[in-house]
């Protein structure tokens, strides 16, 4: 049982350049979540999902698209990276049960923008 | 709205003496309380959790956290801390009636245990 895998692990890119972060769970979890890392201001939500086919706007959503097309899979895109998008990030899942289920989370993507 | 805040940025303890690890919050409505631990390039793994009832609550690896209302807060405890405790701890709150069972994180504390 894989849980949370996030791909890829690591990646640099240059200014304007676009990329997609690929999140996948197989615990069949209703809600997904794309959260960024960065020192001293803990986790943000990025986007996140509440089911297949449903996206929805977090704390810090702009620069970022996703997309939900099978309920195992949420992808995040970056269609023109910039240096303040340098950080770690992290996709959790959750498995619906009114309301109190704890996140469960991926191993994280580092991403550099030069 | 709801927000949550860490108030240390680290905390160092000896190995064996008890640990706390601060957390305020707050919220609209009734809170959802949470705590989360970080090891060194890892994801976050989940340690407890508040919803109702008693106000003391136990969790993974001899952690417990007590919830009081009316100081909002929910710190994180463990009677004798050991090295491998040393980590980055994050509290998050969700309030009851948001919608997504979106969590709000802390800042973080990193707890440092000394032999």
């Amino acid at each position: 049982n894989a849980g949370v895998t996030q791909t890829p692990k690591f990646r640099v890119l240059k200014t304007g350049q676009s990329m997609t972060l690929l999140c996948a769970q197989d615990m069949n979890h209703e809600y997904m979540y794309w959260y960024r890392q960065d020192p001293g201001m803990g986790l943000r939500l990025i986007h996140y999902s509440v089911g297949e086919g449903t996206t929805a706007k977090g704390e810090v959503p702009d620069g970022y698209n996703v997309s939900r097309l099978k309920k195992q899979n949420f992808l995040l895109g970056l269609e023109s990276a910039a240096p303040s998008q340098t950080s770690v990030y992290f996709c959790a899942s959750t498995l619906w049960t009114g309301g109190v289920g704890e996140l469960f989370f991926g191993e994280g993507s580092r991403l550099t923008v030069l | 709205a709801q927000s949550v805040a860490q108030p240390e940025d680290q905390v160092n303890v000896a190995e064996g003496n008890p640990l706390t690890v601060k957390c305020t919050y707050s919220v609209s409505g009734n809170p959802y309380l949470f705590w989360y631990v970080q090891y060194p390039n890892r994801g976050l793994q989940f340690l407890l959790k508040y919803i109702t009832g008693d106000n003391l609550v136990k969790g993974s690896y001899g952690f417990e956290a007590e919830f009081n209302k009316s100081q909002t807060s929910f710190h994180l405890k463990k009677p004798s801390a050991l090295v491998s405790d040393s980590a980055l701890y994050f509290c998050a709150v969700r309030d009851i009636q948001a919608a997504g069972n979106k969590l709000t994180f802390g800042g973080g504390t990193r707890v440092l245990v000394k032999p």
